[in-house]
C-alpha cells in the first residue's frame, strides 16, 4: 500500500530534549516536505526536501532540522524543543516539485506536547 | 507568511444541500489545490485546477479559479454527513507550498 508513515504519533517531552520525528514514503517520491498545523494557523512549511541531499527552509524553520539521506527517509529533528513548538506535525511527498502540480500524500500526523 | 485564507472558517449545513468554501490568496500562481481533513488525521488530496482553468469538476465537487481576483472557490453539491471534514486551499510558490487556515465543514444528518 502506497503510503507516508511517521513515527511517534504521540509523543510528550520536556523542554530542552532532544527527539527525531521520522518520516517514511514507499512511494519513490523525489519532494518531501514537513507542516506543522496550529489552531488558526493552517498549516505552514517547515522544511521540505527536493531529492536525496537536497533540503531548503519552509515559512517556519526556526528549532528544526532535517536530513535526506536516503530518498525514502526524511527525518525531522527538534534539537532542544521549547513549548511554543507544541503542535501537530505532518509528513508529505509528492513524486516531485513539478511547479507545485503534484498531489502531496500526508502522513498521519504527530502530536507532540513539549512540557 | 500565510498565503491562503479561507471562507467562511465554519460553515454548518443540512444533508442534501450544498456548501460552498472560499480561497483567497496573496501572488501569480501556477495551480491550486484543494485537499480535505477529517478530524486531526492527515491531509487528502481533492483536486488541482492549473492557473490556465476556470472551472473542474470531479464527482460531486466543483472548482472555480479566478486569476484576476485572487481566488477560488470549492462547491460540494448534495453534501453528506461523511463531507464533514476541514478544507484546505494551497498554493505553490518557489518549490513551497501554502496552505489557507481552513474551512470547517460540518454537515448535519
Amino acid at each position: 500500500e502506497a503510503q507516508v508513515t511517521q513515527n511517534p504519533r504521540y509523543l510528550i517531552t520536556v523542554t530542552g530534549k532532544k527527539l527525531t520525528v521520522t518520516c517514511s514514503q514507499n512511494m519513490n517520491h523525489e519532494y518531501m516536505s514537513w507542516y506543522r498545523q496550529d489552531p488558526g494557523l493552517g498549516l505552514r512549511q517547515i522544511y521540505y526536501s527536493m531529492n536525496v541531499e537536497v533540503t531548503d527552509k519552509g515559512d517556519v524553520p526556526e528549532g528544526y532540522k532535517v536530513s535526506r539521506k536516503e530518498k525514502r527517509n526524511f527525518p525531522l529533528i527538534l534539537e532542544s524543543p521549547s513549548p511554543n513548538q507544541t503542535s501537530l506535525y505532518f509528513c508529505a511527498s509528492s513524486a516531485s516539485y513539478s511547479g507545485g502540480s503534484n498531489e502531496q500524500f500526508f502522513g498521519p500526523g504527530t502530536r507532540l506536547t513539549v512540557l | 507568511s500565510q498565503q491562503g485564507e479561507e471562507d467562511p472558517q465554519a460553515l454548518s449545513i443540512q444533508e442534501g444541500e450544498n456548501a460552498t468554501m472560499n480561497c483567497s490568496y496573496k501572488t501569480s500562481i501556477n495551480n491550486l489545490q484543494w485537499y480535505r481533513q477529517n478530524s486531526g488525521r492527515g491531509l487528502v488530496h481533492l483536486i488541482l485546477i492549473r492557473s490556465n482553468e476556470r472551472e473542474k469538476h470531479s464527482g460531486r465537487l466543483r472548482v472555480t479559479l479566478d486569476t484576476s481576483k485572487k481566488s477560488s472557490s470549492l462547491l460540494i453539491t448534495a453534501s453528506r454527513a461523511a463531507d464533514t471534514a476541514s478544507y484546505f486551499c494551497s498554493t505553490s510558490g518557489t518549490y513551497k507550498y501554502i496552505f489557507g487556515t481552513g474551512t470547517r465543514l460540518k454537515v448535519l444528518a
